[in-house]
């Protein structure tokens, strides 16, 4: 089975501040990767699938990028409701593993 | 609106079983495929199982195959995991969750709150 990565697994960064968080696959999955956000005692939440596209209603400071194996998830100015865990999904094929998750705050 | 919420979750002993519901309303339910995630305390996401639209597809993590059951009743609008022989590893957050794709490409969109399966002696 294909098995995901990401990095960092937390991480700290300022109001305001460019976040980048990184998922890789140990396999070749084309695009069919979906970050999630899931925000301290919620549920979570589909931010962005095909790796890039940004789901409605997502605010535009969020992007995804990568196909293949290597993804990112970008955050262009943090702001302190994006204090989440993240998490990547493969959907090339069952199983649709997530990845570890990456937790950001706000220092 | 789009809205899934689960029940069925509860106290269990190991080897025991229990049927986890999740209703479904706000869309065509027998439009798209559904899928069970779960959660274990302060851990992340685990997907669970998948079932395709009109179930003619069904997948499972390799830690469930054998023990849980997915099934749908599109006439219901409703979603179920039987689960079987449940062991402590088994106690998590269960979500019932939205998917979008075809041919074996899943992904969701939308979620419930969950349910709390807690497998303890």
């Amino acid at each position: 089975d294909i098995q995901m990565t990401q990095s960092p697994s937390s991480l700290s960064a300022s109001v305001g501040d460019r976040v980048t968080i990184t998922c890789r696959a140990s396999q070749g999955i084309s695009n069919y990767l979906a970050w999630y956000q899931q925000k301290p005692g919620k549920v979570p939440n589909l931010l962005i699938y095909a790796a890039s596209t940004l789901r409605s209603g997502v605010p535009s400071r969020f992007s995804g990028s990568g196909s293949g194996t290597d993804f990112t998830l970008s955050i262009s100015s943090l702001q302190p409701e994006d204090v989440a865990t993240y998490y990547c999904q493969k959907y090339n094929s069952a199983p649709f593993t997530f990845g570890p998750g990456t937790t950001v705050d706000i220092k | 609106e789009v809205q899934l919420v689960e029940s069925g979750g509860g106290l269990v002993k190991p080897g025991e079983s229990l049927r986890l519901s999740c209703g479904a309303s706000g869309f065509t339910f027998s439009d798209y495929s559904m899928n069970w995630v779960r959660q274990a305390p302060g851990k992340g996401l685990e997907w669970v199982s998948t079932v395709s639209s009109r179930s003619s597809y069904i997948y499972y993590a390799d830690s469930v195959r054998g023990r849980f059951t997915i099934t749908r009743d599109n006439a219901k609008n409703s979603l179920y995991l039987q689960m079987n022989s449940l062991r402590a590893e088994d106690t998590a957050v269960y979500y019932c969750a939205r998917g979008i794709g075809n041919s074996g490409t899943y992904y969701a969109d939308y979620w419930g709150q969950g349910t709390l399966v807690t497998v303890s002696s």
